[in-house]
């Protein structure tokens, strides 16, 4: 089956660290750009980073950009993100999901993970 | 960043209505858009992509339109598994950016 199981999340104090992962499995998890979405309770989504399959180009928001970094691990099929100097307002439901024309122009995210859940609360 | 303005924020709409819901952006971005469906508690799902793309499994009552600034997604015979959260994306600039959401209620 092919599915996106996101973990690591939890209750942070502001300031703190944490490391969200999301397991790949059913299919060829090295051929895929994969991007983290975010929901903050009762909003909207936001986009938040994006990488590509050999991670060679890597995009964030600026909401996030020099707190979080994201990385990939080909070999355990493994999607991170890693965060840091966490706010108040990173608190949300992350998810994980893979573009499904990775390699063309077009963009397209197909397969989506149930979400880890960051609270940042002191 | 791309500013992506969705309308409306809610609709009420019956069974069997036609619900048309618009995204503009603040900058052409071609045919770079895809449209999600979201229900309370779910991961959202793709719905359309490449504007106008159907992906596999979705209903053909689903159908997406537009180019450039102005985009739409209209849903032809409402069904009672329709009542959700849309979303527009634009992935032609990073960051990529979502609208504002839509909620299609029951009336």
């Amino acid at each position: 089956e092919v599915q996106l199981v996101e973990s690591g999340g939890g209750l942070v104090k502001p300031g703190g660290s944490l490391r969200l992962s999301c397991a790949a499995s059913g299919f060829i998890f090295s051929d895929y750009t994969f991007i983290w979405v975010r929901q903050a309770p009762g909003k909207g989504l936001e986009w938040v980073s994006s990488i590509t399959s050999g991670s060679n180009n890597i995009y964030y928001a600026d909401s996030v950009k020099g707190r979080f970094t994201v990385s990939r691990d080909n070999a355990k099929t493994t999607l991170y993100l890693q965060m840091s100097s966490l706010r108040a307002e990173d608190t949300a439901l992350y998810y994980c999901t893979r573009d499904v024309y990775t390699g063309s122009r077009i963009e397209a995210f197909d397969i989506w993970g149930r979400g880890t859940l960051v609270t940042v609360s002191s | 960043a791309i500013q992506m303005t969705q309308s409306p924020s809610s609709l009420s709409a019956s069974v069997g209505d036609r619900v048309t819901i618009s995204c503009r952006a603040s900058q052409g971005i071609r045919d770079d858009l895809g449209w999600y469906q979201q229900k309370p508690g779910k991961a959202p799902k793709l719905l359309i992509y490449a504007a106008s793309s159907l992906h596999s499994g979705v209903p053909s009552r689903f159908s997406g339109s537009g180019y450039g600034t102005d985009f739409t997604l209209t849903i032809n015979s409402l069904q009672p598994d329709d009542f959700a959260t849309y979303y527009c994306l634009q992935d032609n600039t990073y960051p990529h950016t979502f609208g504002g959401g839509t909620v299609v209620e029951i009336k």
